[in-house]
């Protein structure tokens, strides 16, 4: 049983560029969360994804988009990208209601240059 | 404003001893509480929770303490194992979306 998996592992690009990454969720997971992890820091939470639908949002702006596709797999863009937006980006799955253990991916390391 | 901090860092435990990573809090609108760990070029793995009606869950090695009045989580694995060197993260829960907060980390060593 795969766990979840996240494409691509690393990314570099330039100052106003936009990115997408993308995250398949565990089987059987049905919610996606996206969260950005800082250097020295502590994973945020961007957004979380369920039935197709943002079902609640972090402390980031607009710039920072999703999507889930009918397969629970989601991708997360990040426009007009700035230095430091420079993190890496976890995905992390679950399902179900109440206490719920989220896994989380390997990551995708953004570099903005 | 940091809601969740992890104030240490680092430590470092000797093999065989009790490593306690420690963990405070802001808001009590969490309900649940988790610890994480995480290793180089590997997303966050579950270790250990508890819930904000009890004050103590053990699991095997690792158990956690809930102190609601003090607003303080914390974390014993005893014995340490060299093994358990990674990063720690205690993580709190809330919101319909149940979607977490973490601390910064403490980066624990367990020396052979």
């Amino acid at each position: 049983d795969a766990g979840v998996t996240q494409s691509p592992t690393h990314l570099i690009k330039t100052r106003g560029q936009q990115v997408t990454l993308r995250c398949s969720p565990k089987s059987g997971h049905d919610t996606v969360s996206w969260y950005q992890q800082a250097l020295g820091q502590g994973p945020q939470f961007i957004f979380q994804y369920y039935e197709e639908e943002e079902r609640q949002r972090g402390n980031f702006p607009d710039r920072f988009s999703g999507h889930q596709f009918p397969n629970y797999s989601s991708e997360l863009n990040v426009n007009a990208l700035l230095l430091g937006d420079s993190a890496l980006y976890l995905c992390a799955s679950s399902s179900g209601q109440g206490f719920n253990e989220q896994f989380f991916g390997p990551g995708t390391r953004l570099t903005v240059l | 404003d940091q809601q969740v901090k992890q104030n240490s860092p680092s430590l470092s435990v000797q093999e065989g001893r009790i490593s306690i990573l420690n963990c405070d809090y802001t808001n009590s609108m969490f309900d649940y509480f988790l610890w994480y760990k995480k290793y180089p070029a590997e997303g966050p793995t579950f270790l250990i929770s508890i819930s904000s009606i009890k004050d103590k869950n053990e699991d095997g090695r690792f158990t956690v303490f809930l102190n609601k009045s003090a607003k303080h989580l914390s974390l014993h694995i005893v014995p340490s194992q060299p093994g358990d060197s990674a990063v720690y993260f205690c993580a709190l829960q809330s919101g319909s979306a149940r979607q977490l907060t973490f601390g910064s980390g403490t980066q624990l060593t367990v020396l052979p």
